[in-house]
Formats: C-alpha cells, sequence, structure tokens
C-alpha cells in the first residue's frame, strides 16, 4: 500500500520555540494532505486540509498563523507549530490522498512534548 | 456537517470470538467509508473500505456492511487474534469532494489470550 513519512516522530522543545514537522508521500504524489491533532484517547481532529500550491484550509478554532501549513511539492507537506506553549503538546498526524485510489493514507504521527 | 457515531467505545472479546463494531453517519451524501486501525503511538492504518455502491466487503478475517437507507456501518472481525488488539476508527466522507474525513469516537478492542 501507499506509504506517508513524518518526521521527526518525537519532538521536545522549550516554550516560545518553533518546531516544524514533514510530512511525505513516499510512493504517489499527493495532491491534497490534511494535518490532525489526537489528544490521549481521542479521535482524530482535523486541523486543516492542504493543497499543493495553495493556501492550507483550516478548520474553525485552528489558528492559521499558529499553525503554519506548506505545500510545496506533490510529495511533502509541512506543518510549523509557532511560538509553542505547553497546550500545544499533542500527538499530529498527517494524512495524504492517494488520487489513484482516492484514499487517505496516514503517517506515523509526531508526538510534540513543549515544556 | 457530517455527524459519525461509533460504538462500542470499548470491547473485549476472548481470543477466537468475533467482534462487530458499528456506525452511523447523518450525512446522506456521504458514499466512502473507511476503517482505521490505530495501534499505542502509531498513525492510522486503513484496513479496509467500503464505497456506497456495494453493501458488503470481506478481506480474511476482516468484514465491513453498509446499510444506506438505515447510515449505518459495521466492521466485523471473526477469529479474533490478540494482535488485534488496537482502537478502531470508522470515518465517513464524500468522494470527489476532497475526501474530507469524518471520524467516530473509536472503540479500543481488547482481544484476551
Amino acid at each position: 500500500g501507499a506509504v506517508v513519512s513524518q518526521h521527526p516522530s518525537r519532538v521536545i522543545c522549550k516554550s516560545g520555540t518553533s518546531v516544524k514537522i514533514e510530512c511525505r508521500s513516499l510512493d504517489f504524489q499527493a495532491t491534497t494532505m490534511f494535518w490532525y491533532r489526537q489528544f490521549p484517547k481521542k479521535s482524530l481532529m482535523l486541523m486543516a486540509t492542504s493543497n499543493e500550491g495553495s493556501k492550507a484550509t483550516y478548520e474553525q478554532g485552528v489558528e492559521k498563523d499558529k499553525f503554519l501549513i506548506n505545500h510545496a511539492s506533490l510529495t511533502l507537506s509541512t506543518l510549523t507549530v509557532t511560538s509553542a506553549h505547553p497546550e500545544d503538546s499533542s500527538f499530529y498526524i498527517c494524512s495524504a490522498r492517494s488520487p489513484q485510489t482516492d484514499t487517505q493514507y496516514f503517517g506515523p504521527g509526531t508526538r510534540l512534548t513543549v515544556l | 456537517g457530517e455527524n459519525v457515531e461509533q460504538h462500542p467505545s470499548t470491547l473485549s472479546v476472548q481470543e477466537g470470538d468475533s467482534a462487530v463494531i458499528k456506525c452511523t453517519y447523518s450525512d446522506s451524501a456521504s458514499n466512502y467509508f473507511p476503517w482505521y486501525k490505530q495501534e499505542l503511538g502509531k498513525g492510522p492504518q486503513l484496513i479496509i473500505d467500503i464505497r456506497s455502491n456495494v453493501g458488503e466487503k470481506k478481506d480474511q478475517r476482516i468484514a465491513v456492511t453498509l446499510n444506506k437507507t438505515a447510515k449505518h456501518f459495521s466492521l466485523h472481525i471473526t477469529e479474533t487474534q490478540p494482535e488485534d488488539s488496537a482502537v478502531y476508527f470508522c470515518a465517513a466522507s464524500i468522494r470527489d469532494a476532497g475526501n474530507m474525513l469524518t471520524f467516530g469516537g473509536g472503540t479500543r478492542l481488547m482481544v484476551k489470550p
């Protein structure tokens, strides 16, 4: 099946710093990628939809200036958490849509801990 | 918007028994229903999906059924094994509309050896 990678898998940072998370589709080109946030023992919460070459569409309540998304190529989307605070600590997961199968494939997730 | 309800939230079965997880959705326009398995600390993995033009799909020990009239779909796992223990999520979306998924709340399945 299609493979999606995320980097890093874990990151610990200090309050006020910015953190960039990369999401790559390894064996297919993804015109659309999605970013989710997941709290412990909870379901996935969609943060934004990222289309290659255009601005991301953010879900209600998600601060676009805090969670910067860039989808510069058909295989790479990045999420930058700016001026991170402890409440931003969470599990962030990306997914990529395969245009061939119209199916979303998920990355392994990134555990962010803000001290 | 779409709303997906999933039941039960936790399910404990004995190894070898069957497990059934049920989901309902609200938007009759939804036509694509995937199921994901998520192990601790990992991303969701697609295990099976069904589109609205079929009522049932099977892949070895896993099957999914869809009732469009009642707007519900179910995951069936037969001959459960300890490695089936995980959190399972159902989702619904409208194909050709960006494929934005709406997830159910998840079911924690525990298979006791």
